[in-house]
């Protein structure tokens, strides 16, 4: 099955600086890979995905990047805001049978400080 | 975008009952629903594939007789907790793809199981 690593664990910010999360997948079979925002005790938020065949994809203040060949794919917010702050999580969809499931990394909880 | 709903949002049981929890999708047909489940500070973990006519499918560690799961329609997937015991008490989300969205998958709000 696939494995998804994320770091970091915890990241903090200042208001307006960048915040950077890195993931690593191991399935190459692999083909998208979507970034969630998870506040506390709601369901997961879609922020951005990308798909296999795509190096770099961009929506405002949120970019992600992908490299298929090092199995990396980071996710990228400018100007960060405290309404920002949230647990994301980075995964991947890789096939499983007749469907494609889906493999989250362990969560980053992002804080940015005013 | 699709709609998925969970109810109840939250429920409330005593050690060795058995709670049920259902997972729709309001505006499309899904042939296929997962169901996770996630413990506090933690990922979501995926414990099963349900299969609409067919059995589902449990990931490694999941006990089949402990989570029902019956994928009644192609709008509605039950997942059961059989006997809850506290160490059931956890966070469960269901979600589904679309045959139209690209690998995106939809996700309910959520059932927050405690069992006393």
């Amino acid at each position: 099955g696939e494995n998804v690593e994320q770091h970091p664990s915890t990241l903090s910010v200042q208001e307006g600086d960048s915040a950077v999360i890195k993931c690593t997948y191991s399935d190459s079979a692999s083909n998208y890979f979507p970034w969630y925002k998870q506040e506390l005790g709601k369901r997961p938020q879609l922020i951005i995905d990308i798909r296999s065949n795509v190096g770099e994809k961009k929506d405002q203040r949120i970019a992600v990047t992908l490299n298929k060949t090092a199995k990396h794919f980071s996710l990228h917010i400018t100007e960060t805001q405290p309404e920002d702050s949230a647990v994301y999580f980075c995964a991947a969809s890789f096939p499983s049978g007749s469907a494609r499931q889906l493999t989250f990394g362990s969560g980053t909880q992002l804080t940015v400080l005013p | 975008g699709a709609v998925v709903s969970q109810h109840p949002s939250w429920v409330i049981c005593k050690s060795g009952t058995s709670v049920k929890i259902e997972c729709r999708s309001l505006d499309f047909q899904a042939t296929t629903m997962f169901w996770y489940r996630q413990f506090p500070k933690q990922s979501l973990m995926l414990m099963a594939t349900s299969n609409e006519g067919s059995k589902a499918t449990y990931e490694q560690g999941v006990e089949k007789d402990k989570f029902l799961i019956n994928h009644a329609s192609l709008t509605l997937s039950t997942l059961t907790v059989t006997s809850a015991h506290p160490e059931d008490s956890s966070f469960y989300i269901c979600s589904a793809p679309t045959s139209y969205s690209y690998n995106e998958q939809f996700f309910g709000p959520g059932t927050r199981l405690t069992v006393l």
